[in-house]
């Protein structure tokens, strides 16, 4: 299996900063990651494919960088909405996930 | 759009069967993989499988001894069955758009299955 290693774990964040969440794969992807933003009790949503295409509607204060193994997902301008987990999720091999970033205040 | 509706029994009793389904609303069923995925707080998401109209499956290794997925085209329903289930399989399970090798770009309601004798 390809692991999927996201940090950090818990991010502290206030409305309007910028923030990162960094996602690695135990090897190369190439550009097959994607992202999801979860909510408490909700399904995942897909926010970004392929590393950095944003999935339509998606608020270009999301962007997404990388390849390979190394890959970032960046939240420019914080809103009340963006405060959720994200989920980096490879499918270069049959998909794994990683363990999730929580976005808090 | 397509919407996607599950539904399937929540507690069960170690050596049971975990039996979910979930209805397709919307869009073209024949044009997408449709995927099992489960989530916990100690593993976290966990992919399980696909189906696609055709009827072939993939199931992730970790799993595929006791996983059927099935597809019912007629009724653009598909369907998990995970069989001998643990405390290890309490989970919320989520049906989705896509395969293994695929974005998953529409998801189920989940559902809470606890298994608990």
């Amino acid at each position: 299996d390809i692991q999927m290693t996201q940090s950090p774990s818990t991010l502290s964040a206030s409305v309007g900063d910028r923030v990162t969440i960094t996602c690695r794969a135990t090897q190369s992807i190439g550009k097959w990651l994607a992202w999801y933003q979860q909510k408490p009790g909700k399904a995942p949503q897909i926010l970004m494919y392929e590393a950095s295409t944003l999935v339509e509607g998606v608020p270009s204060r999301f962007s997404g960088s990388g390849s390979g193994t190394e890959f970032t997902l960046t939240i420019t301008s914080l809103q009340p909405d963006d405060f959720a987990t994200y989920y980096c999720q490879q499918y270069k091999g049959f998909s794994t996930f990683g363990q999730g970033t929580k976005l808090e205040i | 759009q397509v919407q996607l509706q599950q539904w399937g029994a929540g507690l069960l009793k170690p050596s049971e069967t975990l039996s979910l389904t979930c209805a397709v609303y919307g869009g073209t069923f024949n044009r997408y993989y449709w995927s099992w995925i489960r989530q916990t707080p100690g593993k976290g998401l966990e992919w399980i499988g696909e189906t696609h109209h055709s009827g072939t499956t993939k199931t992730n290794p970790s799993l595929t001894r006791r996983v059927t997925i099935s597809v019912d085209t007629s009724k653009k329903q598909f369907s998990l069955k995970l069989r001998s289930v643990t405390a290890a399989d309490t989970a919320v399970y989520y049906c989705a758009s896509g395969g293994g090798y695929e974005t998953l770009d529409y998801w189920g309601q989940g559902t809470l299955v606890t298994v608990s004798s």
